[in-house]
């Protein structure tokens, strides 16, 4: 079964613009991380948050975590047209500890136009 | 795609027909993860190894098995293809210990038909 939904399944914007993805699980996690796959290709890990953590930078991403709402939230600053691809949440969740699965959220398209 | 490999990167084969996909990884992980990707439903996991010979199932298992006999190759099998199981399907590796990333191989295009 999915953990994750994310919103909005597709986003356009123009470059420059900020882009802001959003993710809602369902049971209790250790951690929570996004992934981007551009087209044709494999996933590849963008940041990780931890359930203490309530928020996270890496360059032009920032990552929010609001464990009592079940939700967090992928910040892209000045995007690029490189940026255009799919983003995913995906979530660990403490039953998951043992086997280190990650449970996928279905994905937001993200089109940045030039 | 932090040295993972998938054989083959494309197939076409016919209901009924037994199926192997391999993947393959260079950089001594301890965790192996072998998911389907499919329009709207993202990634689910079929099964994975969390060492040589030391498999279970995740939560699409019905219908895939798997092998690992050395810590870099990690086989998902269709043992008699149906169309429901078109789809691509990703590997990934896990270094266990304090690392929680997955890195996931390139894919592979399946359709049965």
């Amino acid at each position: 079964s999915q953990q994750g939904e994310e919103d909005p399944q597709a986003l356009s914007i123009q470059e420059g613009e900020n882009a802001t993805m959003n993710c809602s699980y369902k049971t209790s996690i250790n951690n929570l991380q996004w992934y981007r796959q551009n087209s044709g290709r494999g996933l590849v890990h963008l940041i990780l948050i931890r359930s203490n953590e309530r928020e996270k930078h890496s360059g032009r991403l920032r990552v929010t975590l609001d464990t009592s709402k079940k939700s967090s939230s992928l910040l892209i600053t000045a995007s690029r047209a490189a940026d255009t691809a799919s983003y995913f949440c995906a979530t660990v969740g403490f039953m998951d500890m043992g086997r280190r699965a990650l449970t996928f959220g279905s994905g937001t398209r993200l089109q940045v136009q030039p | 795609d932090a040295g993972i490999t998938q054989s083959p990167r494309h197939k076409v084969t016919e209901t009924g027909t037994p199926v192997t996909l391999r993947c393959h990884q260079t950089e001594n992980h301890r965790y192996m993860y072998w998911y389907r990707q499919d329009p709207g439903h993202g990634l689910r996991l079929i099964h994975y190894s969390y060492g040589v010979k030391d498999t279970d199932k995740g939560e699409v298992s019905d219908g895939y098995s798997v092998s690992r006999s050395k810590t870099e190759d990690f086989l998902l099998t269709l043992e008699s293809a149906t169309s429901s199981q078109t789809s691509v399907y990703f590997c990934a590796t896990q270094a266990g210990g304090q690392g929680e990333t997955q890195y996931f191989g390139p894919g592979t295009r399946l359709l049965v038909l």
